[in-house]
């Protein structure tokens, strides 16, 4: 199976801070790489498709990036309603996996 | 509105057995792969199995393959999963969700997920 590990498991910030998730996969997964947020007792949010596609609907403070083995997550400007946990998820090879999650929580 | 509801969660004993069904509305059920993604109390999201638009090809997670089928009746517009030989790690919180492109060939990232449906697996 592909493993996927993301860094941090938390992350405390500030509204406004720039904040990057990385999220490393065990095995390359070209571009075949999503990015869910989560909130406690919700269901995910999909944000990112393809690496780098953001979702309709999803706020222009959202980017992703890589290829291959190595991905980042950004948010430009933190705001009050990103605080949430954030998955990785890979589609490239069955069966799919998500990373363990990143916590960004208030500093 | 595009929606997904799931029921059929509860309390079942080891080695028991559930059904889960995912309800669709809003959109044309038949045009999409639909997934099963659960989540354990405190964890993280696993990915459990997936079905073509026809439901001719279904992929597993190891963990549970041989216990555990995904269905669908696109007639019905709903997604199943039946869960025999149930286990405590089995316990989670499972969603139904949709994949994001229509008519495709090969599985996509999961744009609509539903509310989830409660499974715990306790004597």
């Amino acid at each position: 199976d592909v493993q996927m590990t993301q860094s941090p498991s938390t992350l405390s910030a500030s509204v406004g801070d720039r904040v990057t998730i990385t999220c490393r996969a065990s095995q390359s997964i070209n571009s075949w790489l999503a990015w869910y947020q989560q909130k406690p007792g919700k269901a995910p949010k999909f944000l990112i498709y393809k690496a780098s596609s953001l979702e309709n609907g999803v706020p222009s403070r959202f980017s992703g990036s890589g290829s291959g083995t190595e991905f980042t997550l950004t948010i430009s400007s933190l705001q009050p309603d990103d605080f949430a946990t954030y998955y990785c998820q890979q589609y490239n090879t069955y069966p799919w996996t998500f990373g363990q999650g990143t916590k960004v929580e208030i500093k | 509105e595009v929606q997904l509801v799931e029921s059929g969660g509860g309390l079942v004993q080891p080695g028991g057995s559930l059904r889960l069904s995912c309800a669709a509305s809003g959109f044309t059920f038949s045009n999409y792969w639909m997934s099963w993604v659960r989540q354990a109390p405190g964890k993280g999201l696993e990915w459990v199995a997936n079905i073509k638009q026809d439901g001719n090809e279904k992929y597993y997670v190891d963990s549970v393959k041989g216990r555990f089928t995904i269905s669908r009746d696109n007639a019905k517009n709903s997604l199943y999963l039946q869960m025999n030989g149930l286990r405590a790690e089995d316990t989670a919180v499972y969603y139904c969700a949709r994949d994001r492109v229509p008519m495709a060939v090969a599985g996509t990232p999961m744009d609509v997920w539903g509310k989830g449906t409660t499974v715990t697996v306790s004597s």
